[in-house]
């Protein structure tokens, strides 16, 4: 696609139950990046992807985190068991390669808003 | 491990002023600097980068960063400050092999 779309743009959830939510790069970014942007705390790198392997997944904050990429496209972050402390915008970004983001930048999308009741 | 801090969580400014937002980081290899924008309710863009070379860097819409290796900062300048320039500015400092880590922001109101 022309941008990286997340999906959903707004998640409202209760406490306790699971979420997915979903990113998908830009054609040919075989490189994708998954940060948390919490209130105060900046954006937080949570974990990313070259194809559909996971070099660095250390900034997933718990067990209850995780995320998969297949076909070396879309992805999907899951987050089981929501906490309130999981309330945050959730953002991905992709780039061409890893070594292109690292030193070029990446391109974000909008993200989803979860907000834990 | 790279760190980036910015000293300034608000500045507040009045339209036509010159603004600085200050951003120091750390690392122990070479680096790649950043400054990212997001405008309200939208995703972060790309604002302007340092890779080599030059130690000025310059955007499209007048902000410009100088990289400064002595006193490890990257801070953000423009020399006049327009409404639409209210948003939130994020530093950013990536090393050859490693994702980007971010400060935490520092949000820029432009008053009328």
């Amino acid at each position: 696609g022309a941008g990286v779309s997340q999906s959903p743009s707004n998640k409202v959830t209760e406490k306790g139950k699971d979420v997915e939510l979903r990113c998908d790069p830009i054609s040919g970014h075989t490189a994708l990046y998954w940060y948390r942007q919490s209130l105060g705390q900046g954006l937080e790198f949570l974990i990313y992807f070259q194809g559909n392997s996971a070099p660095d997944k250390s900034g997933l904050p718990s067990d209850r985190f995780s995320a998969e990429r297949t076909g070396g496209s879309v992805s999907t972050l899951t987050i089981q068991r929501t906490q309130q402390e999981d309330s945050a915008v959730y953002l991905c970004a992709s780039s061409l390669d890893r070594a292109f983001g690292f030193n070029y930048g990446y391109t974000f999308g909008s993200g989803t808003r979860l907000t834990v009741v | 491990a790279q760190s980036v801090t910015q000293l300034d969580s608000q500045v507040p400014v009045f339209e036509e002023a010159p603004v600085e937002l200050r951003c120091n980081y750390s690392s122990s290899v070479s680096v790649y600097l950043f400054w990212y924008v997001q405008y309200p309710n939208q995703g972060l863009q790309l604002l302007l980068k340092y890779l080599s070379g030059s130690t000025l860097v310059e955007s499209i819409n007048g902000f410009e960063a100088e990289f400064n290796k002595s006193q490890t900062s990257f801070h953000l300048r423009k020399p006049s400050v327009h409404i639409s320039d209210t948003a939130e500015y994020f530093c950013a400092v990536s090393g050859r092999n490693t994702p980007l880590v971010f400060g935490k922001g520092t949000r820029l109101s432009v008053i009328a």
